[in-house]
């Protein structure tokens, strides 16, 4: 059971776009469509902001979406605010009802 | 006003047990899948276990399978984990989530374990 790999940080500039990938197996992001985001502050518990690949829950802002392709899903943060800093956390279903995260992505507002 | 509060966390030695538990507040408990994630100090998510509404399937991760106990009772409205033979890289933040279309929809606040002699 290794995480998914995401890359330890990312950056942009208020206003900019930017895209996390989280990148797994054909056993878990290349088998399901169950991938799901997570936001978390420091200090507090995550919040879900994209279930099943690219659905926002209700009260998330739409400058959050995610996508897949093969092995590999992204979250692209667009318009990017200071809000927005925080650690971004991916997920997928595995087989065999098990759950793999990744190892997160610390979010920097420059 | 869906809400999980968890409780139970505290400092026990190397080799020792805790229970946590996960009450659950604002929403159809009996029918919600649930899951234990965790949390070592400065580090990323963990997936530690899950449990389906009934409570007649369990999972967990490899690192805690033989070791931690999930379980529920649907009349109290409450999530458990038992831990046994802790270990020092059991010491965490442990949350409960509630599970909706496979992701952690909702998740308590958490709550912190120890294992140090």
């Amino acid at each position: 059971q290794s995480a998914l790999t995401q890359p330890p940080s990312a950056s942009g500039s208020p206003g900019q776009s930017v895209t996390i990938s989280c990148t797994g197996t054909s056993r878990d992001i290349g088998a399901f469509n169950y991938i799901s985001w997570y936001q978390q502050y420091p200090g507090k518990a995550p919040k879900l902001i994209i279930s099943e690949v690219s659905n926002r829950p209700s009260g998330v802002t739409a400058r959050f979406s995610g996508s897949k392709s093969g092995n590999t899903a992204s979250l692209t943060v667009s318009g990017l605010q200071a809000e927005d800093e925080a650690d971004y956390y991916c997920a997928s279903f595995v087989d065999y009802d098990s759950w793999l995260i990744g190892g997160g992505t610390k979010l920097t507002v420059l | 006003e869906v809400l999980l509060v968890e409780s139970g966390g505290g400092l026990v030695q190397p080799g020792g047990s805790l229970r946590l538990s996960c009450a659950a507040f604002g929403f159809d408990y009996s029918n919600a899948w649930m899951h234990w994630v965790r949390q070592a100090p400065g580090k990323g998510l963990v997936w530690v276990s899950h449990i389906n509404s009934d409570g007649s399937t369990t999972t967990y991760a490899d690192s805690v399978k033989g070791r931690f106990t999930i379980s529920r009772d649907n009349a109290k409205n409450t999530l458990y984990l038992q831990m046994n033979s802790l270990r020092a890289e059991d010491t965490a933040v442990y949350y409960c989530a509630r599970d909706k279309s496979y992701a952690m929809a909702v998740w308590g606040q958490g709550t912190t374990v120890t294992v140090s002699s």
